[in-house]
């Protein structure tokens, strides 16, 4: 079984400045995928950026970028130039890489505020 | 906007009750994945149906079934309810085995068990 670890429960940022939020996880599996979502106050779960496994080039989206450590099973988000927008819980998930019982595996998540 | 939409976007219901929830898929997908998010939790996997069929199974009791229609929208059926199935149900639409194979969610139903 996967597991996804977020230890941070909360962070704060002030505006313009770069966080980091991190994300372990332990499988046996080899091929799988990872990923960031976003879940503001409205809900909605919407992806921030993903990785694959065999991928050793870490994935950037704009002003979002991960440092993916596949021997480490550590996988975290750095958000440069942070937005007011960016204020919500962030959780890290895993998939394996396989096309039957795509689930994705969830950590607790992380709060992020960005201040004015 | 993912194009997945949930409805209703809030119940109460009391204790044994049983509920439906609602699920429109993204035009062009074929799977839907139902989570289970509890107050400051991060979402937990009940189910995922692929093409009508039940295609894996998180650890939930059976209380908890769904359906997966012929146009790939989906329900989520809670029987016999229990106060600790007051959460956030989300659902999640995806191409299976389709490139990235990325989920969208909709924005959830929040239910209250009283």
């Amino acid at each position: 079984a996967q597991t996804v670890t977020q230890s941070q429960p909360e962070m704060s940022v002030q505006e313009a400045e770069t966080v980091t939020l991190s994300c372990t996880y332990d499988t046996s599996e080899n091929n799988y995928y990872l990923f960031w979502y976003k879940q503001p106050p409205s809900r909605q779960m919407i992806l921030v950026i993903r990785q694959e496994a065999y991928k050793q080039q870490n994935a950037t989206e704009n002003r979002f970028s991960v440092n993916f450590q596949k021997a480490a099973k550590s996988f975290s988000l750095k958000i440069s130039d942070s937005q007011l927008g960016d204020t919500a819980m962030y959780f890290c998930a895993f998939m394996k890489h396989t096309g039957a019982n795509s689930k994705l595996t969830f950590g607790k998540g992380i709060t992020l505020s960005v201040r004015p | 906007e993912t194009g997945v939409t949930q409805s209703p976007t809030h119940l109460i219901k009391t204790r044994g009750q049983q509920v439906t929830l609602r699920c429109s898929s993204q035009s062009g997908h074929n799977t839907v994945s139902w989570y289970q998010q509890a107050l400051g939790q991060g979402p937990q996997f009940i189910f995922q149906y692929y093409r009508e069929e039940e295609n894996g199974r998180g650890n939930f009791p059976p209380r908890f079934s769904g359906l997966q229609f012929p146009n790939y929208s989906s329900e989520l059926n809670v029987n016999a309810l229990e106060l600790d199935d007051s959460a956030l149900y989300l659902c999640a639409s995806s191409l299976l085995a389709g490139a990235k194979n990325i989920q969208y969610f909709g924005a959830g139903t929040r239910l209250s068990v009283l």
